[in-house]
């Protein structure tokens, strides 16, 4: 699987526009890119897939550019309840036998 | 309602004991995965399994037993032999392995050993 980076941590106020940015370098033809959310003591949660250019759904859009190598997570208008952990996963979606790798996530606090 | 359960949802355990974690899902899901996180960290992968009688070893599975007798119920055993086992367990499942198909998770099992 390709490896990601991400910022560790980020702070936004409530009601501005958030945007975490994953860094994918070694991605693959075939990789899809894929955002889950963690709030303290539960299990991710899925939020939004892609491939490529923009995909929009009722919480957020995700945004890759041409080359791929990077995406960006934008939340619109944070709340409070939009405090959490946000992972970029990055992995082939072919059928293949794969094993799925969570990295450390960036933690965004929304101060009110 | 569909979903996936982990029970119980603490559970304390003496040093050199064995222990047994839940997962059952009713999503007629294929794959299921176990994950071990630790407090500030990232989820890592223990066990995973594409259908019944089949798993393969994530990226830390010493210590650590599976067993997939029925599709909906893939338990995790924390054995006496992993060094470090308190953390938080989370099993997840999705429709199969391919990483484009969304993980659904359970509600975590907290682990602590004394």
């Amino acid at each position: 699987l390709a490896k990601t980076t991400q910022p560790i941590s980020m702070d936004s106020y409530e009601g501005q526009e958030v945007n975490i940015t994953c860094s994918h370098n070694n991605i693959a033809t075939n990789d899809y890119i894929t955002w889950y959310q963690q709030f303290p003591s539960q299990g991710p949660r899925f939020i939004i897939q892609g491939y490529k250019t923009k995909v929009t759904n009722e919480v957020a859009s995700l945004f890759i550019p041409a080359d791929r190598k990077s995406s960006t997570l934008s939340l619109p208008r944070v709340s409070l309840s939009d405090t959490a952990v946000y992972y970029c996963l990055v992995g082939e979606n072919s059928g293949g036998y794969q094993k799925v790798t969570f990295g450390t996530g960036t933690k965004l606090q929304v101060i009110p | 309602d569909g979903g996936i359960t982990q029970s119980p949802k603490y559970l304390f355990r003496k040093e050199g004991q064995n222990v047994t974690l839940s997962c059952e899902q009713n999503l007629n899901h294929d794959a299921m995965y176990w994950y071990r996180q630790d407090p500030g960290q990232g989820l890592r992968l223990i066990y995973y399994s594409q259908i019944v009688n089949d798993f393969q070893k994530g990226d830390i599975a010493e210590g650590y037993s599976v067993s997939r007798e029925k599709k909906e119920s893939f338990p995790l055993t924390v054995t006496s032999a992993q060094k470090n086992p308190t953390a938080f367990y989370l099993c997840a499942s999705s429709i199969d392995l391919r990483v484009g198909n969304e993980q659904y998770f359970g509600p975590g099992t907290r682990l602590t050993v004394t």
